[in-house]
């Protein structure tokens, strides 16, 4: 069990629907993150959160939308998606130390995933 | 030429078989280096961080070569449960939380 959960594991959705992904960490950790994982492509960062600040947005179109109302739950809400939005969206934590050097990078632990369908 | 690259594979050997996997790195700067493990539809996990002297943990065995900018797995005595997708992660630059993933390398453990 890695700490982190996710939910809902599956969503199947038209294009018009309002959606939330909702992640919740268990393990204290400060930042954490939404990646989308297509089909034979890496992983790609989405959004960063640490201490509940947004820190990175990688670019995301308009339609996906963050929450971090507190350290230790993250939201993504979704609306008007397209079908090439159709993937498994995974959230992350991790325990940032903030200074300089590897020793500051901690490892990401990762959520199950929500496998998500636009039709 | 990508931030992190892989050999996609797949990687077929039989069980006991060594295999090593390679990924290269573009930016020079970068801090931190993990593998992480992947079953087919699970999320990633972590296999071991990459330290700058080399770390072994049981059968797997990292090392970090900056002049040259890749980092290696070396998986001994191979077992069918080791049947998965290794994914290298590479921290890009200090004071940002820019995890870099690479596409995976699959690995087939045949009996």
């Amino acid at each position: 069990e890695t700490g982190v959960t996710q939910t809902p594991r599956h969503l199947v959705m038209g294009m018009t629907n309002k959606k939330s992904l909702k992640c919740e960490q268990h393990l204290g950790h400060n930042a954490m993150y939404w990646y989308k994982q297509s089909a034979k492509k890496p992983l790609e960062l989405m959004f960063v959160y640490s201490l509940e600040e947004r820190v990175e947005n990688n670019s995301v179109p308009s339609r996906f939308s963050p929450e971090c109302p507190n350290s230790s739950h993250l939201f993504l809400h979704l609306h008007t998606l397209q079908p090439e939005d159709s993937a498994l969206y995974l959230c992350a934590s991790s325990q940032e130390g903030g200074g300089v050097g590897p020793s500051s990078y901690n490892e990401q632990f990762f959520g199950p995933g929500t496998r998500l369908t636009v039709l | 030429r990508k931030e992190v690259e892989q050999d996609p594979g797949p990687f077929n050997v039989p069980e006991g078989a060594t295999v090593a996997f390679n990924c290269t790195y573009s930016n020079s700067a970068s801090q931190s280096f993990f593998w992480y493990r992947q079953d087919c539809r699970k999320e990633p996990k972590l296999l071991m961080s990459v330290y700058s002297s080399g770390n072994e943990d049981g059968r797997f065995t990292a090392q970090l070569n900056r002049a040259s900018q890749y980092i290696s797995l070396l998986i001994r005595d191979s077992k069918l449960s080791d049947s998965a997708t290794y994914l290298c992660v590479v921290n890009m630059a200090s004071g940002t939380y820019k995890y870099i993933f690479g596409t995976g390398t699959r690995l087939k453990v045949l009996a």
